[in-house]
């Protein structure tokens, strides 16, 4: 079974720009989550997304948003970049919103000039 | 989810057992103990979770103390492959949200292997 793929895989944009990044889950899988990883902050959860409906938010502003699809493909993106966004977004599937063991894809790094 | 602690950094050799501790004595009834690996440029992978009793996969052993206020995930032979940022994790299924409001990682525990 493939696992969760993110891409693009790396990325530079530069400040004030706006920025979409896609997540495919393991198939099967209903539940998507994302998360921010910055060497200061380390991991943080952004916004999950089951059903095609945000479920649940993190704390983070309003910039950053994200959809899923009716194939439970989703994507996330982060408005107006500031350099302080640069950072590892990573993607995690699970089977749905009972508590299940989630799977995480590889990351895109985002790098803002 | 309620807060874990664990050692910064942790050292062990290949092909010996390692014992990462964490605490958690704030854990409630309905928390699960959750652990979650980093391998370097990889993103975290599941490794084990538990609720009170104690739980083998092939990839490690959960040690839950009796109170549940600290847990032990141990790695029976460590190979160099196990070098990565280990994170111990509460989470309650019953909370707002089914326990789908995401992950809490703290700082986790660094395991070095040296061959």
């Amino acid at each position: 079974k493939a696992g969760v793929t993110q891409t693009p895989r790396y990325l530079i944009k530069t400040r004030g720009q706006q920025v979409t990044l896609s997540c495919s889950p393991i198939s099967g899988h209903r539940s998507v989550s994302w998360y921010q990883q910055t060497p200061g902050q380390g991991l943080q959860f952004l916004f999950e997304y089951f059903s095609e409906t945000q479920r649940n938010k993190g704390n983070f502003p309003g910039r950053f948003s994200g959809r899923q699809f009716s194939n439970s493909r989703s994507e996330m993106n982060v408005s107006t970049l500031e350099l302080g966004d640069s950072a590892l977004y990573l993607c995690a599937s699970s089977l749905d919103r009972v508590y299940n063991e989630q799977f995480f894809g590889p990351g895109t790094r985002l790098t803002v000039l | 989810d309620a807060k874990t602690t664990q050692p910064n950094s942790m050292e062990s050799n290949e092909e010996e057992p390692v014992h990462l501790p964490c605490n958690h004595s704030t854990i409630s009834g309905t928390d699960y103990i959750h652990w979650y690996r980093q391998l370097p440029s990889q993103g975290p992978e599941y490794v084990i979770h538990g609720l009170t009793s104690n739980v083998n996969n092939r990839m490690a052993s959960l040690a839950i103390a009796e109170d549940r206020k600290s847990s032990t995930l141990i790695l029976h032979r460590a190979t160099l492959r196990d070098a990565a940022v280990y994170y111990c994790i509460l989470r309650d299924p019953l909370s707002e949200g089914g326990g789908a409001d995401g992950l809490t990682f703290g700082k986790g525990t660094h395991l070095i292997i040296q061959p």
